[in-house]
């Protein structure tokens, strides 16, 4: 079975610090890679994709970006973090044969 | 682009009563609807999905019904359990490998639903 792993699982940092947040998948290879943000626990906001290595598209400009530099490891980051970034980020893999859609647990990011 | 919404936002029924959600989507093209519950802190997890060749899934007291013609699909949970309480969340998506493009997934704005002992 298809597994995501994320971490950390909860961070707080200060505003204009720096922000790198890891995903990796494992029990699939070349999955399609998402990041969602979720505010308040409703609401999955899609920030980036990707359906290969070196393959991003953003569907939210702001000051985060992400990378996919090997096939199962998906980077969300920032280089100056505000205080809007605050929420739960969840990072998501889709198998290409089904389409099915699996999560990581998720990282709680407080930005104070 | 795809529009999925979502009702209602909050439930509470009592347990053993079923609960019913329901999910609206606008993209005719949309041929993939999963269903996920999230608890408090947690990843969603995949509960249920349909696919647009059958009308009706279950297994076990969850079902999820779709009418493409109305582009319209409900999860059904019967003899509801407390621990049946979480967040709900509706997806639409397309089957198949776009090569610039990727799968990308609409969800619904999620249903809270409480189960009363």
């Amino acid at each position: 079975s298809q597994t995501i792993h994320q971490w950390p699982a909860t961070l707080v940092q200060p505003v204009g610090s720096p922000l790198s947040l890891e995903c990796t998948v494992e029990g699939t290879s070349n999955p399609n890679l998402y990041w969602y943000r979720q505010a308040a626990g409703r609401g999955l906001q899609l920030l980036f994709y990707s359906v290969g290595i070196g393959q991003i598209s953003s569907e939210v400009p702001q000051n985060l970006s992400a990378s996919r530099p090997q096939d199962r490891q998906f980077i969300l980051s920032s280089k100056k973090l505000l205080l809007s970034d605050s929420g739960f980020y969840l990072c998501a893999g889709a198998l290409l044969a089904s389409n099915e859609q699996f999560f990581g647990p998720g990282t709680r990011l407080t930005v104070l | 682009g795809e529009n999925v919404e979502q009702h209602p936002s909050t439930l509470s029924v009592q347990e053993g009563d079923s609960a019913v959600i329901k999910c609206t989507y606008s993209d005719s093209a949309s041929n993939y609807f999963p269903w996920y519950k999230q608890e408090l802190g947690k990843g969603p997890q995949l509960i249920i999905d349909i696919r647009s060749n059958v009308g009706e899934k279950k297994d076990q007291r969850i079902a999820v019904t779709l009418n493409k013609t109305a582009k319209h699909f409900s999860l059904h949970i019967t003899e509801t359990q407390p621990e049946d309480s979480a967040v709900y969340f509706c997806a639409a998506s397309t089957v198949g490998f776009r090569a610039n493009t990727g799968n990308q997934f609409y969800f619904g704005t999620g249903t809270s639903l409480t189960v009363i002992p």
